[in-house]
């Protein structure tokens, strides 16, 4: 079946240790995206890439970093620059075209001790 | 940053009961508003992409409504069931079309 994995779905860190979160789709689409969601919020855009090798900042990148070296994986650093990283992170992919649909993965749950 | 707000932001209903819920979003530079649907434990699953003004859509006992001059969007739910229990989130993309920002939600709660 096709469709977005991420893992782990549960992830401990302890302060000041990077992260990364991984997320790979076989739909071949084009576009991948990385959001956060916290209590009470909306889903806040962290990065995007729109093609491989190529990406882009979205509202809340800092204390993140992203690689898009094959079309199929867009794996999310947290690092320990980033203030608050406690959250959930949805990873989803589009076509890219036309009307751009987001396909997204089972999520992500980051707490840091 | 867009500004795409949805109201409100939780709502518990009877089950067989109607209702109904907003997201407002910038008219100006208007390409698409999509709606998804968030059950809990699960993904959100995509339920309209909504392109033109007057429009209205429908999935089973669910349709949503545009009006793009002013800048808003209303989702029905008709007869609810328990199963309609999910976070209902809309998304508007920028005028480039390469990201979608989205509202903060609307939590809805079927009461059996």
């Amino acid at each position: 079946d096709g469709g977005i994995t991420q893992s782990p779905k549960y992830l401990f860190r302890k302060e000041g240790q990077n992260v990364t979160l991984s997320c790979e789709q076989n739909l071949n689409h084009d576009a991948m995206y990385w959001y956060r969601q916290d209590p009470g919020q909306g889903l806040r855009l962290i990065y995007y890439s729109q093609i491989v090798n190529d990406f882009q900042k979205g509202d809340i990148a800092e204390g993140y970093s992203v690689s898009r070296e094959k079309k199929e994986s867009f794996p999310l650093t947290v690092t320990s620059a980033q203030k608050n990283p406690t959250a959930f992170y949805l990873c989803a992919s589009s076509t890219q075209s036309g009307a751009n649909v987001l396909t997204f993965g089972a999520g992500s749950r980051l707490t840091v001790l | 940053i867009l500004n795409v707000e949805q109201s409100p932001q939780s709502l518990h209903v009877q089950e067989g009961d109607s209702t109904n819920f907003t997201c407002s979003f910038p008219s100006s530079n208007f390409y698409a508003l999509h709606w998804y649907r968030w059950e809990t434990a699960k993904s959100p699953e995509a339920l309209f992409v909504m392109t033109l003004n007057g429009d209205e859509k429908k999935k089973g006992r669910i349709s949503a409504t545009l009006n793009t001059k002013e800048g808003y969007s209303y989702l029905y739910i008709k007869g609810s069931q328990p199963e309609d229990s999910a976070t209902y989130l809309c998304a508007f993309p920028n005028f480039g079309n390469e990201k979608l920002t989205f509202g903060t939600g609307t939590r809805l709660t079927i009461i059996p």
